[in-house]
């Protein structure tokens, strides 16, 4: 039972480095989330995809990009990383449907430093 | 706009005793749901227990009840017997649609110790 994996798990930048985070899951959802955790704030949220080929900004979206090829990856990617964005990044996904109650289901989270 | 507040950056309670962590929220939506989420100290996110906003009894699961309250808008999750395995953090969080969409957002948590 696979669920949602991210990848990868931890990972450390230096100031102006790109990087992606993978995020796939194998439940059919059609919703996928990313949320950046930091101490204090609870978990707030980047960017959203609705389905495949959509994408929305989320609270945070500054610094970030995201896409959704194919419905059962979603891609955050950090073009020129900044300290500021030293997290730990979560993926969720969700299904679609009015009889779901929009339970989120979480991957393990990947930790990112950046120098 | 919709918000979330967890009010207790932490508590502690004993083995075997009850405890209430607290949630208020803020929506002028009717229709939303609340969620209690569990991420104990290895960092992955655990789904405890779900309220509808029309759900006229508040939800239990297991050890864990939802003391919903709408016009004062808050969601307490109780949990009863508690448990050294119970310390951690603790999300209150709540979904509404909008705009065709799905939305969630999160507490800042509240960090919960169990002491023997």
């Amino acid at each position: 039972n696979a669920g949602v994996t991210q990848t990868p798990k931890f990972r450390v930048l230096k100031t102006g480095q790109s990087m992606t985070l993978l995020c796939a899951q194998d439940m059919n959802h059609e919703y996928m989330y990313w949320y950046r955790q930091d101490p204090g704030m609870g978990l707030r949220l980047i960017h959203y995809s609705v389905g495949e080929g959509t994408t929305a900004k989320g609270e945070v979206p500054d610094g970030y990009n995201v896409s959704r090829l194919k419905k059962q990856n979603f891609l955050l990617g950090l073009e020129s990383a900044a300290p500021s964005q030293t997290s730990v990044y979560f993926c969720a996904s969700s299904p679609l449907g009015t009889r779901d109650t929009g339970e989120l289901f979480f991957g393990e989270g990947s930790r990112l430093t950046v120098l | 706009a919709q918000k979330i507040t967890q009010t207790q950056p932490g508590m502690f309670v004993q083995e075997k005793e009850a405890v209430t962590l607290d949630c208020t929220y803020d929506t002028s939506d009717q229709s939303y749901g609340l969620f209690w989420y569990k991420q104990p100290s290895s960092g992955e996110m655990i789904f405890l227990i779900y309220q509808g906003s029309y759900d006229e009894q508040n939800a239990t699961e297991g050890r864990y009840s939802l003391n919903f309250q709408k016009a004062r808008k808050s969601a307490n999750l109780v949990i009863s017997a508690s448990q050294l395995g119970d310390s951690a953090m603790y999300f209150c969080a709540m979904r509404w649609f909008s705009g065709g969409y799905n939305k969630l957002i999160f507490g800042a948590g509240t960090r919960l110790a169990v002491h023997p």
